[in-house]
C-alpha cells in the first residue's frame, strides 16, 4: 500500500512564526504536491514538485515555499505565519504520468 | 476564479436513494476527470475517473456521466448507503493528471 505520511495531525503556531510541514512518501513517486483545503473552496494547489530540487508554483503560492532535498520528502514552509493561513494542509504524491494521487491524512494548522 | 465548479455544497439522501453531484469546467484542455472521496479525519482517495473519449463509466454503484460539449460531468451513486456519507470532490487535469484542479466539494449524508 502507498503511504503518504504527514508529520503532524494538529499544529498551533503564533503569528510571525516560521512553520515547517513535513511529508514523506514510501512508493518512490516522482511527483509530490501540497494542497490547502478550506470549506467551500475544495483543495487548492500550493506547490508541486516533479523531481528532487524541482518545484513549480500552484494556484496559491504566496506566503509559502517548499523544499525537496530527497525524493521521498517534500516540505512546506510558511516563512511568517499569518492567521489567514489557518487551514487543513494536505500532501499528496503520484508516479510520473500516473493519474492517481495518494494523499496523506492532513495537518490542521491553526495560527493564533 | 474556480476552474471547476461543483454543486451542491451539501446533499442529504435517504438510504437506497440516488445521490447526484455535478461539476462544470472551463478549460477545454482538461483531459482527465477524477472523483475523490474523503472521510472525516482522512485524506481524499480516488473513487472513479473518466477521460473525455467516453460518455459514461460505471464501477459498482458509482457512475460518472460526461458531457464534453457542455463541459460538465457528474457522479451518480446508486442505492446510496450510510457508509457513503463523506465529502466528494470532482477534479480535472491536463497531461495525465499531474496537476489536479479540484471543485469545492460536496458533503453527502445518507440517512438510514
Amino acid at each position: 500500500d502507498v503511504k503518504v505520511t504527514q508529520s503532524s495531525r494538529y499544529l498551533v503556531k503564533r503569528t510571525g512564526e516560521k512553520v515547517f510541514l513535513e511529508c514523506v512518501q514510501d512508493m518512490d513517486h516522482e511527483n509530490m504536491f501540497w494542497y490547502r483545503q478550506d470549506p467551500g473552496l475544495g483543495l487548492r494547489l500550493i506547490y508541486f514538485s516533479y523531481d528532487v530540487k524541482m518545484k513549480e508554483k500552484g494556484d496559491i503560492p504566496e506566503g509559502y515555499s517548499v523544499s525537496r532535498e530527497k525524493k521521498e520528502r517534500f516540505s512546506l514552509i510558511l516563512e511568517s505565519a499569518s492567521t489567514n493561513q489557518t487551514s487543513m494542509y494536505l500532501c499528496a504524491s503520484s508516479a510520473w504520468k500516473n493519474t492517481e494521487a495518494f494523499f496523506g491524512q492532513g495537518t490542521r494548522l491553526t495560527v493564533v | 476564479q474556480q476552474q471547476v465548479k461543483q454543486s451542491p455544497q451539501s446533499l442529504i439522501v435517504q438510504k437506497g436513494g440516488i445521490s447526484i453531484i455535478n461539476c462544470a469546467y472551463e478549460n477545454t484542455a482538461f483531459d482527465y476527470f477524477p472523483w475523490y472521496q474523503q472521510f472525516p479525519g482522512k485524506g481524499p482517495a480516488l473513487l472513479i475517473a473518466i477521460r473525455p473519449d467516453v460518455s459514461e463509466k460505471k464501477e459498482g454503484r458509482f457512475t460518472i456521466s460526461f458531457n464534453k460539449s457542455a463541459k460538465q460531468f457528474s457522479l451518480h451513486i446508486m442505492d446510496s448507503q450510510p457508509g457513503d456519507s463523506a465529502t466528494y470532490f470532482c477534479a480535472a487535469s491536463r497531461n495525465a493528471g499531474n496537476m489536479l484542479t479540484f471543485g469545492g466539494g460536496t458533503r453527502l449524508m445518507v440517512k438510514p
